[in-house]
C-alpha cells in the first residue's frame, strides 16, 4: 500500500491567498484526520471524518479554515484567506477504526 | 486539555533503559503513543484502552493507570533507531468523541552509540 498521500509537500504563499491542501487516505480506512503541528502549539487535531462525514471540527481555528471529504479517497483542507500565523506542517492521517492512525508525510505551509 | 509529558528530553547510551511519563488532569478513555523522527510524520506505536492495560512492541512497552490518569512508556535496551520525539495522545472520557486525540508536547529521546 502506498500509505497516506498528501500534496503539495511544500507550499509557500502570500498573506491573503487561498491555500488548498490535499489528502488521499489509505484505501479501506473509514476515518480521516487533519492535524496541524507547530513548535508553539505542538500537534493539534483540527477535524476528523468518519465515512466521509465530518464528526468533530472543534479544533478548526476559525472560519477561514474549511475541510471537505467528497468521497472515501480524497479530502481537502482549505485556508482562505491565509495569514502568517497559519504557517505550520499540516498532517493528514487515516485509520481503519479511528484508533491507530497512519500519518501522511505532511505539507509544510509557509505564509509570507 | 493537553496531557503533560515528562521528561521533556532524555539522552542515553545504546542499551540503556528509559521511561517516559504522560499524565492527565482528566479521566481517560485511552492513551496512544507515537514516535516522530525529525522531519518525518508521527508513527503509531501502541494504544491502551483499558485501565491497567500493558502492551508491548518489540522492546517498547507501556502501561496505563486509569486511577492515576497516567501512562508510562518503557524503552528497554534502547537502540539507535529509538531516537526521536515521543508523543502521548489522550482521549478524555468527557470529550464525547472517542477519536478526539489531544497530544502532549513530546519527549525528545536521543540514543548515543
Amino acid at each position: 500500500d502506498a500509505g497516506v498521500i498528501q500534496s503539495p509537500r511544500h507550499e509557500v504563499t502570500e498573506m491573503g491567498q487561498e491555500v488548498t491542501l490535499r489528502c488521499k487516505p489509505i484505501s479501506g480506512h473509514d476515518y480521516l484526520f487533519w492535524y496541524r503541528q507547530t513548535m508553539m502549539r505542538g500537534l493539534e487535531l483540527l477535524i476528523y471524518f468518519n465515512n466521509n462525514v465530518p464528526i468533530d471540527d472543534s479544533g478548526m481555528p476559525e472560519d477561514r479554515f474549511s475541510a471537505k471529504m467528497p468521497n472515501a479517497s480524497f479530502s481537502t483542507l482549505k485556508i482562505q484567506p491565509s495569514e502568517p500565523r497559519d504557517s505550520a506542517v499540516y498532517f493528514c492521517a487515516s485509520s481503519p477504526r479511528g484508533h491507530e492512525q497512519f500519518f501522511g508525510p505532511g505539507t509544510r505551509l509557509t505564509v509570507l | 486539555q493537553q496531557p503533560v509529558q515528562s521528561p521533556q528530553a532524555v539522552i542515553l547510551r545504546e542499551g540503556e533503559d528509559a521511561v517516559i511519563n504522560c499524565s492527565s488532569s482528566k479521566a481517560l478513555y485511552s492513551v496512544h503513543w507515537y514516535r516522530q523522527k525529525h522531519g518525518e510524520a508521527p508513527v503509531f506505536l501502541m494504544i491502551l484502552l483499558k485501565g491497567g492495560e500493558q502492551k508491548g512492541h518489540d522492546k517498547i512497552s507501556a502501561s496505563f493507570n486509569e486511577k492515576k490518569q497516567q501512562s508510562s512508556l518503557y524503552l528497554t535496551a534502547s537502540q539507535l533507531s529509538y531516537s526521536g520525539t515521543y508523543f502521548c495522545g489522550t482521549v478524555n472520557i468527557s470529550s464525547g468523541s472517542a477519536r478526539q486525540l489531544t497530544f502532549g508536547s513530546g519527549t525528545q529521546l536521543t540514543v548515543l552509540p
